[in-house]
């Protein structure tokens, strides 16, 4: 079974502009959640989503929205990008949303503001 | 001006050695705990996991043990392996919101 994936990787992107990460969950897995990762704040949850609506959010400003879509895939979106967005952005999935259970993780976009 | 960063707890130990990561939660309301493990360039992946209904769980090489009096979770690694050498997180969860804590760094030494 394929992992969670994100696209892309690496991003190199400068001040003002916008950026949009996408994420695949795990096959059958319905809820996403976000989260950034920064060595001065460590993982920092965003937000989650579950059947096309977010049921969750971070404290995070308005610049930072996302979306999921039918087939349960996900995308973040960045606005205004500041310096300090610089960060590994990090999906997860799991099976259903509001139940304890494992957040399996992709390996993160890492991106970088200029 | 100068970046500050989370200054992680590290923990050394020697190949064959077993390894103590500690951990300590926030919320008594918490009811699951699970254990990450991140290596350089790569998303945390999931180690083990245990129930506020239980204090001690086996996997594979590891042991989680929780104690809900003073909100402490614990990983054992048996037979550290230089493999190992990682960053270690825990994560809280009530209602299937997971919190994190700042992580520890493990290094094996062969």
């Amino acid at each position: 079974k394929a992992g969670v994936t994100q696209t892309p990787r690496y991003l190199i992107k400068t001040r003002g502009q916008q950026v949009t990460l996408s994420c695949s969950p795990i096959s059958g897995h319905r809820s996403v959640s976000w989260y950034q990762q920064t060595p001065g704040q460590g993982l920092q949850f965003l937000f989650e989503y579950f059947s096309e609506t977010q049921r969750n959010k971070g404290n995070f400003p308005g610049r930072f929205s996302g979306r999921q879509f039918s087939n349960s895939r996900s995308e973040m979106n960045v606005s205004t990008l500041e310096l300090g967005d610089s960060a590994l952005y990090l999906c997860a999935s799991s099976l259903d949303e509001g139940v304890n259970q494992p957040q399996h993780f992709g390996d993160g976009t890492r991106l970088s503001i200029l | 001006g100068e970046s500050v960063g989370l200054h992680l707890p590290t923990l050394s130990v020697q190949e064959g050695d077993n390894s103590i990561i500690n951990c300590a939660y926030s919320n008594s309301a918490s009811d699951y705990f699970i254990w990450y493990k991140q290596e350089s360039g790569k998303g945390p992946q999931f180690i083990i996991d245990i129930r506020s209904n239980m204090d001690k769980r086996q996997g594979q090489r590891v042991t989680v043990l929780l104690n809900k009096t003073v909100k402490h979770l614990s990983l054992q690694i048996a037979a550290t392996q230089p493999g190992d050498s990682a960053v270690y997180f825990c994560a809280e969860s009530r209602g299937g919101k997971l919190t994190f804590g700042q992580g520890t760094i493990l290094t094996v030494h062969p």
